[in-house]
Order: C-alpha cells, then sequence, then structure tokens
C-alpha cells in the first residue's frame, strides 16, 4: 500500500520569507514518480513537478526548488521569497510507475496562507 | 493550448438520482484519470482510461462508473446518488498514462440533496 504524509495542515508566512512543505511517503514499489501540486480556490490542481524515484537531483525552478531524499523518503518543497499568489493548497502525490499508467496517492495537503 | 476541461461546472442532484460528468483531455493525451476530492477523505483515485479501456480502478463501489470514447473524451457515471457522493470529481490527462506530465481540469462540483 502506498500512503503520502503531509503533517503540516496549514501554514502562514508573512510575504517574502521562505517556506518549506514536508513530505514523507510510504511505498513498496522500487520505482515510482512523485509528484506536487497546486490548488488555488478555482479548485483546478496546477502540475509542479514529477520526479522519478531515480533521480534524487535536486531542481530549482525560480523560486520553487524540491528536496527528494529517497534515504528518509522524503520530498519537500521550498518557496524562496513567498508571495501572496503563492497563497494555495499544496499536495504532494506518488504513483508507481511501469505499470503504463498513473494513479496517484496524495497527501491531505498543505494549505499555505502568505500575509502581505 | 486548451487544457483539461470538464462540464458541467457544477450540479445539485437528489439522492437516488445519476449523474454523468464529461471531460475532454489535451489535445493529443489519450490518458485520461478520474479523481475524487472529499474534505473527508481528500483526493482519491477512481478509475483511469487509455484508448478507451480502463486499466486501473480504485476502490469505490460499482456505482461509479466511467467510459473514454476513440476521440479520447471520457465520461463518468455515479448511479443511485448518495449524501456522500458530494465531491468535487476531476479528471486529469496525460499523453500515455504513466508518462510526462499529467494535467488536470478544474472539476465538477456535486451536490447531492
Amino acid at each position: 500500500a502506498q500512503k503520502v504524509t503531509q503533517a503540516q495542515t496549514e501554514i502562514s508566512v508573512v510575504e517574502k520569507e521562505d517556506v518549506t512543505l514536508d513530505c514523507v511517503y510510504e511505498t513498496r514499489d522500487t520505482t515510482y514518480y512523485l509528484f506536487w501540486y497546486k490548488q488555488p480556490p478555482s479548485g483546478e490542481l496546477v502540475f509542479l513537478i514529477r520526479r522519478n524515484s531515480f533521480d534524487e537531483q535536486n531542481e530549482i525552478s525560480g523560486r520553487y526548488s524540491w528536496n527528494f531524499q529517497k534515504s528518509t523518503s522524503s520530498f519537500n518543497f521550498t518557496i524562496t521569497a513567498s508571495q501572496v499568489v503563492d497563497s494555495a493548497v499544496y499536495f504532494c502525490a506518488l504513483s508507481p510507475s511501469g505499470a503504463g499508467s498513473y494513479q496517484l496517492t496524495f497527501g491531505k495537503g498543505t494549505k499555505l496562507s502568505v500575509i502581505p | 493550448k486548451a487544457g483539461v476541461t470538464q462540464t458541467p461546472r457544477y450540479l445539485i442532484k437528489t439522492r437516488g438520482q445519476q449523474v454523468t460528468l464529461s471531460c475532454s483531455p489535451i489535445s493529443g493525451h489519450r490518458s485520461v484519470s478520474w479523481y475524487q476530492q472529499t474534505p473527508g477523505q481528500g483526493l482519491q483515485f477512481l478509475f483511469e482510461y487509455f484508448s478507451e479501456t480502463q486499466r486501473n480502478k480504485g476502490n469505490f463501489p460499482g456505482r461509479f462508473s466511467g467510459r473514454q470514447f476513440s476521440n479520447s473524451r471520457s465520461e463518468m457515471n455515479v448511479s443511485t446518488l448518495e449524501l456522500g457522493d458530494s465531491a468535487l470529481y476531476l479528471c486529469a490527462s496525460s499523453v500515455a498514462g504513466g508518462t510526462g506530465e499529467l494535467f488536470f481540469g478544474e472539476g465538477s462540483r456535486l451536490t447531492v440533496l
């Protein structure tokens, strides 16, 4: 069985602060994908990143960065110099790979509020 | 490039009725999957279709069903609606399933009275 835990239910930060969203996962699969999605109030899940379990390199995209550590089964997401537009619910998700299809197991999400 | 389109966006039904939701994937995407989002259970996988075939199904009762057409558009149906079926139903598409990025639509919000 797969499980994704996002221990932080809600986080509030002041604009321009850095914030890290934690994600810990459990899986027995040897290969898998990890995802992060952003859900603004409109409801649409916005794709942020997909990471293959083979690739443990950290990634940076603008103000966003991701730290994947297979040894601790964590895939944390950091927003640098947060902005009000970053306010949303963020989901971490896990899917087995090699099965020819995605079947995502989501965490419960972390609601981020950036205060001006 | 148009994104994933879901219709209707909002609908209200009463217990016992049935509902059909539609999803048009991104052009060129052949895999469509469906998820249910509720405050209590969060986001849960319903099923995934590729080339008109259901390849995976989540842990939902048989009242939940779906299909995919030759143009990759997909529909899901919920029969004999229950109050607990009230949820945001999200559709996602990817190029071939299990590869590339997975894009979601804005969802269909179903309220069962």
